[in-house]
């Protein structure tokens, strides 16, 4: 078990590009979870996967936003033309689903974007 | 939509000492999952203690125990013995019983978050 594991740590872009963020779940945990967290609050529920099915998307998640999780392992994360409100920390979390919704969340340690 | 505060941006007590971190919520579901997670400097979140609403016992965890009042919406954290290793941010959060009910219940819902300060 090494932990939920995000790429890159830190991204700085420029208002308008594209940029995409991984995150590696625990190996065998069908459950993924992407969140966004800015300066001062709480973590907000993007969207969830349950293997690569991606079945629920927080009204936060725009059109600009998009996220995959091809064959149920890594997800991405991508935002197309960048906001500067877009900056927040990107966090991933993963849970072994069994059935229930009690279930322990692991979360990774987040990417932080600047759109400058 | 359900919604959780906490009233208290920051907290500070002293090394071996006790400090009890409040939040409320507000849900009309009779069956839900409170929880509280720590944030340290690293970023990562780690879930400190779990509570189902269907249960009237306190969950415990360590040094860590919380006070579950249904009735009044509240949910507040309780550590003994303070250590330094304890200083944080700590997150309130909220869970749906049921799931794809929408709007992103199969998510947690956070609260502000308190930050907590360990003085040696």
């Amino acid at each position: 078990d090494t932990g939920v594991s995000q790429n890159p740590r830190h991204k700085i872009t420029k208002r308008g590009q594209n940029v995409t963020f991984r995150c590696d779940p625990i190996s065998e945990h069908n459950r993924l979870y992407w969140y966004r967290q800015t300066l001062g609050q709480g973590p907000e529920f993007l969207t969830y996967f349950q293997n690569e099915a991606q079945l629920e998307k927080s009204r936060l998640l725009s059109d600009r936003f998009s996220a995959e999780r091809p064959k149920g392992s890594f997800s991405t994360l991508e935002i197309q033309r960048t906001e500067q409100g877009d900056s927040a920390m990107y966090l991933c979390a993963s849970s072994l689903g069994t059935g229930g919704t009690n279930e322990k969340l692991f979360f990774g340690s987040g990417t932080q974007l600047s759109v400058l | 939509a359900q919604t959780v505060t906490q009233s208290q941006p920051e907290m500070s007590v002293q090394e071996a000492e006790t400090v009890t971190l409040s939040c409320t919520y507000d849900t009309s579901e009779s069956d839900y999952y409170l929880f509280w997670y720590k944030q340290p400097p690293s970023r990562q979140m780690i879930l400190v203690i779990r509570q189902e609403a269907y249960k009237q016992q306190n969950a415990t965890e360590n040094r860590f125990s919380v006070n579950f009042q249904k009735a009044a919406k509240s949910f507040s954290l309780k550590i003994s013995d303070s250590q330094l290793g304890d200083a944080a941010m700590y997150f309130c959060a909220y869970r749906s019983l049921f799931m794809y009910s929408g709007g992103g219940a199969d998510g947690l819902t956070f609260g502000k978050g308190t930050h907590l300060i360990i003085q040696p």
